[in-house]
């Protein structure tokens, strides 16, 4: 079964400093996702991207977070300089074609961001 | 967005059908219920989504209330696997919308042997 890849699953950086989190969506998927989860609160939508840039973002999805599709496979989410708030889990997530948007979005298992 | 109104939390016992309820009385006509669940420490997984008819399929039942202000999400047997938050989210893909999903708190469902 075709599934949404994170690496890594756990990255440990210090303030300041910038992460990339990487996630390999589902091969013939168009439209892609990142959400995050603090710490036993809910999951919460960041951005979506569709046809090479981003359609739509929330209030948390300021200028520290930026994503990329460097290469027709990858989906990046990157954050300039990581603050203590930012440790979260990052769930990338990924839709088909727009018939299949109505249906389902594939998750992947996540990267867990702990900034110290 | 519309929003939906689910229990905290809820009880089952293994094997028993379990009735996750979920009321979204400002539902729009365009907009898709949708159920997800997170099983601990995983990513968030598709259970099903209807729009106005009650569907089945090999994980579930959603029956959607006649005038779509409620639905029920159906676990026919639950089982221990079964552990998870379900989240009841209204889709809209109206447009040039790509239905962003917007999860609410959900409903964390535990299931005693």
């Amino acid at each position: 079964e075709p599934e949404v890849t994170q690496t890594p699953s756990h990255q440990v950086t210090q303030m300041g400093q910038e992460v990339i989190l990487r996630c390999v969506p589902i091969s013939n998927h168009l439209y892609f996702y990142w959400y995050r989860q603090i710490l036993g609160q809910k999951v919460e939508f960041l951005v979506s991207f569709y046809n090479n840039e981003i359609s739509e973002k929330s209030e948390i999805f300021d200028d520290q977070f930026s994503v990329e599709r460097p290469d027709g496979s990858n989906f990046t989410l990157k954050i300039r300089s990581t603050k203590l708030e930012d440790s979260a889990m990052y769930f990338c997530a990924s839709s088909g074609d727009r018939d299949r948007i109505l249906r389902e979005a594939f998750f992947g298992q996540g990267t867990r961001l702990t900034v110290v | 967005d519309a929003k939906t109104t689910q229990p905290n939390s809820m009880e089952s016992n293994e094997e028993e059908p379990v009735h996750l309820p979920c009321n979204h009385s400002t539902i729009s006509g365009t907009d898709y219920i949708h159920w997800y669940r997170q099983l601990p420490s995983q990513g968030p997984e598709y259970v099903i989504h209807g729009l106005t008819s009650n569907v089945n399929n090999r994980m579930a039942s959603l029956a959607i209330a006649e005038d779509r202000k409620s639905s029920t999400l159906i676990l026919h047997r639950a089982t221990l696997r079964d552990a998870a938050v379900y989240y009841c989210i209204l889709r809209d893909v109206r447009g040039g919308s790509q239905g962003n999903l917007i999860f609410g708190k959900g409903t964390k469902l535990s299931v005693k042997p």
